[in-house]
């Protein structure tokens, strides 16, 4: 497609079930970031992927969040036993390849009553 | 590790009036420094980038900005502000990978 493209647009998870994100992202890029960005707040990163391989999962807040790319192209976010404190927008990023520009879908706006 | 600072959580400014939105960065190395722009229920969209070279930045919509080492800013500007300038704007450090953004300032535009 013509930009990076993420679904669902909008979710409401009950607390306590599993939930997962998906991301399209510009095809042939290389590069996949996972950012979460809290109400009032500037995106925080999650993870990043260049082609199937997790490099960098460092920002990922705990053992309940989960990333995969497995074909070096579409990527989940999962998110297990959801918690209020989950609750965000998550934004995919990709791009060509590390130290290129990077280019943000519209974001999964999740919500966690 | 890298930070950055955007000082001023929201702003007004008039239609037709100019605008220069703050940013402060602390980075270890020559940084990589980013403007995004969202728009309410949009994702990020790059006004502009500075990697190396001359420290004053063009981009989009009008959007201009200057690398000032010595005071580790970068200031976004604009001569006049439109209507359609109101969003929230996000500054940017990072290197090869992943970007560490400020908190992000909310520009409010009056007719």
């Amino acid at each position: 497609g013509a930009g990076v493209s993420q679904s669902p647009r909008y979710k409401v998870a009950k607390r306590g079930q599993d939930v997962a994100l998906r991301c399209d992202p510009i095809s042939g890029h290389v590069s996949l970031f996972w950012y979460q960005q809290a109400l009032g707040q500037g995106p925080e990163f999650l993870t990043y992927f260049q082609n199937e391989a997790q490099l960098d999962k460092s920002g990922l807040p705990s053992d309940r969040f989960f990333a995969e790319r497995p074909e070096g192209s579409v990527s989940t976010l999962k998110i297990q036993r959801t918690q209020q404190e989950d609750s965000a927008v998550y934004l995919c990023a990709s791009s060509l390849r590390t130290g290129f520009e990077a280019f943000f879908g519209q974001g999964t706006r999740l919500t966690v009553v | 590790a890298q930070s950055v600072t955007q000082p001023d959580i929201h702003i007004t400014v008039s239609e037709g009036a100019s605008l220069e939105l703050r940013c402060n960065y602390s980075y270890g190395a020559t940084p990589y420094l980013f403007w995004y722009v969202q728009s309410p229920g949009q994702g990020l969209q790059l006004l502009l980038k500075y990697f190396s070279g001359d420290t004053l930045v063009q981009g989009i919509k009008g959007f201009e900005a200057e690398f000032k080492r010595s005071q580790s800013s970068f200031n976004l500007r604009k001569p006049s502000v439109h209507w359609s300038d109101a969003a929230e704007y996000f500054c940017a450090v990072g290197e090869s990978r992943e970007l560490t953004f400020g908190k992000g300032t909310l520009l409010t535009v009056n007719p």
